[in-house]
């Protein structure tokens, strides 16, 4: 269990340009979720996916944001445009089962850190 | 839909010193709950959870909540916290029996220890 890895650790980007992040969960960890987290707030859902299809998107994931997991594996999160609100700690995380199974808790990456400058 | 607050966002307390850390959910459906903790420059990490069963549960290093369905509440308590404990901590609920299995979050709380 080499856990959840997130790349880059941290970005910086100018107003209007667009990022793409990358998540390599646990292996055979069927289940990936993306999740937003702001300074003094919990993360919030933006996403997830079940294998290759995503099943789930939060109304806070705007026409700017898409997802994607194309072969079940890693996942990459891209952001077009982006505006100085979209500063945060981005967090992935991955499960091996539907929530609540025994022993099936969220496991988390470190994030990755958007400045929007 | 499910929410989940924390009305405390920092709990200062003293080494040795007993802690209670509160949390309150809304749902009108049967949920699963959790604490999440966040030490400095580290990821979450599960710290335990009501699945069902007995309403008190344990983790590893001296944690318990108990789950009270009367009164909507999970509250974190440790009957002695130490320098290592500093921490943030989010409560969390997931929908029983539901393929949308997503976790909502609270605001966290964030426990400072003194010596």
């Amino acid at each position: 269990d080499t856990g959840v890895s997130q790349n880059p650790r941290h970005k910086i980007t100018k107003r209007g340009q667009n990022v793409t992040f990358r998540c390599d969960p646990i292996s055979e960890h069927n289940r990936l979720y993306w999740y937003r987290q702001t300074l003094g707030q919990g993360p919030e859902f933006l996403t997830y996916f079940q294998n290759e299809a995503q099943l789930e998107k939060s109304r806070l994931l705007s026409d700017r944001f898409s997802a994607e997991r194309p072969k079940g594996s890693f996942s990459t999160l891209e952001i077009q445009r982006t505006e100085q609100g979209d500063s945060a700690m981005y967090l992935c995380a991955s499960s091996r089962r539907p929530m609540g199974d025994d022993n099936s808790p969220l496991h988390f990456g470190n994030g990755t850190r958007l400045t929007v400058t | 839909a499910q929410s989940v607050t924390q009305l405390d966002s920092q709990v200062p307390v003293f080494e040795e010193a007993p802690v209670e850390l509160r949390c309150n959910y809304s749902s009108s459906v049967s949920v699963y709950l959790f604490w999440y903790v966040q030490y400095p420059n580290q990821g979450l990490q599960l710290l335990l959870k009501y699945l069902s069963g007995s309403t008190l549960v344990e983790s590893i290093n001296g944690f318990e909540a108990e789950f009270n369905k009367s009164q909507t509440s999970f509250h974190l308590r440790k009957p002695s916290v130490h320098i290592s404990d500093t921490a943030e901590y989010f409560c969390a609920v997931s929908q029983m029996y539901s393929s949308a299995s997503k976790i909502i979050f609270g605001s966290g709380t964030r426990l400072s220890i003194r010596p």
